[in-house]
Formats: structure tokens, C-alpha cells, sequence
């Protein structure tokens, strides 16, 4: 049973370069979230998908793109990197949006140079 | 002023140490209390999950929640070397993983 499963788990962009974080769940939960987490700053959410078909902003939103590809899948896009978006990235996932209980990837570490 | 105040440590203790974890925050409608584990170049893991004030008590684990005081503690009896992990309060008011508050951790080192 892998869990919440994120590729990839290390990355380097150049500043303008393009992106997709993947993540895949396999305990059939509604909701899942995209976080960044920064020294100091703490767990900050990008994105969540409350169920299949829905998408919502969080605390720090700007720069991003998702995409819930299924009930199984939601993916992170940065569009144009930025310095500022050099951070590690986890995707988590939840029973139901009302469900405070995060279950979590290992992280994409992500540099923009 | 941040929602969740969270001392960084670093904290190190000898191994079989009683630890104590703690997060203050200043809103009152926080009624959910978690405490996540992290070990290092690992995502976060539900430690603990508490509602409302009182204590709740999981092995060598008890997670104390205050809420006249807006302070929450995790204690950890009889420290292992494997607790060494970055620790990580949240909570949330309004129920729903998005509106969730995480503190910035606290790291902890039990020394054999």
C-alpha cells in the first residue's frame, strides 16, 4: 500500500522553465492538497481539490496551476518558475474535505535558479 | 502575529527524557489540535488528534490541550532515538483540511 505517492523527488529549473509535480493516491480519498513548505514559514497550502472535478485556491495560490486528473491523481504545474517557488512540495490527500486527518507524500524538492 | 507560534528548537535531549512540545495561538475558534511528525526528507505523519481541551493519551505519547490559554503540548515519556523528527502542531476552527494552521515545527534530537 504506497500511500500518496509524488515524482518527482528532486528537481533543478532555470528561472522561466516549466513544470509538472505528480501525485497519486491509492486509498480512494476525495480530497487531496498541494503544500509548500519553507524555513520558517511552515506548511503553506497552494491548491486543494475538495472531490473529482473541483479545484480551489488556498493560502499562497500565485504562480500555480492544478489539474485533478481523477480521483487518483492531482498534479501541480508551474507555468513560469520563479526563484521564489524554490520550496518543498508535498501533496497530501484526505478522506473527505471535512476531514482535518492529512495523509502526506515524501516531497518534491524543487530549485529555481 | 502569526495564528500559530511554534518554538524551533533545535531541542536536544538524552535518550529515555520526558519531552514537551508546545504551540500557542491566538484564535479562539480553533477546536481541532493535531500533532504531525516529520522525519527528515519525509512528508509529515498524524501523530495525534485532539478536540477541544483536555488530554489524550497514546503510548508514550500525550497530547494536552489548553484552550483559556490558547497553548497546546505534546509530551513524549521515556524518549527513543527515533522520536529524533521535526514536530508539527496544526489546528483548524472550522472543520476542513483548508483551513488548517500549521506551526513551523519544532526539531528534536534524542541522543542515545
Amino acid at each position: 500500500n504506497a500511500g500518496v505517492t509524488q515524482t518527482p523527488k528532486f528537481q533543478v529549473l532555470k528561472t522561466g522553465q516549466s513544470m509538472t509535480l505528480q501525485c497519486a493516491q491509492d486509498m480512494n480519498h476525495n480530497s487531496m492538497y498541494w503544500y509548500r513548505q519553507d524555513p520558517g514559514m511552515g506548511l503553506r497550502l497552494i491548491y486543494y481539490s475538495a472531490s473529482e472535478g473541483t479545484t480551489d485556491k488556498g493560502e499562497v495560490p500565485n504562480g500555480y496551476n492544478v489539474s485533478r486528473l481523477n480521483k487518483r491523481e492531482f498534479s501541480l504545474r508551474l507555468e513560469s518558475a520563479a526563484p521564489s517557488q524554490t520550496s518543498v512540495y508535498f501533496c497530501a490527500s484526505s478522506r473527505q474535505s471535512t476531514n482535518e486527518k492529512l495523509f502526506f507524500g515524501s516531497g518534491t524538492q524543487l530549485s529555481v535558479l | 502575529q502569526k495564528e500559530v507560534e511554534q518554538d524551533p528548537g533545535p531541542l536536544s535531549v538524552p535518550e529515555g527524557a520526558i519531552v514537551s512540545l508546545n504551540c500557542t495561538y491566538s484564535n479562539s475558534a480553533f477546536q481541532y489540535f493535531m500533532w504531525y511528525r516529520q522525519y527528515s526528507r519525509k512528508g509529515p505523519e498524524l501523530l495525534m488528534y485532539t478536540y477541544s481541551s483536555g488530554n489524550k493519551e497514546d503510548g508514550r505519547f500525550t497530547a494536552q490541550v489548553d484552550k483559556s490559554s490558547k497553548y497546546i503540548s505534546l509530551f513524549i515519556r521515556d524518549s527513543q532515538p527515533s522520536d529524533s523528527a521535526t514536530y508539527l502542531c496544526a489546528m483548524v476552527g472550522i472543520t476542513g483540511a483548508n483551513n488548517l494552521f500549521f506551526g513551523t515545527g519544532t526539531r528534536l534530537t534524542v541522543i542515545p
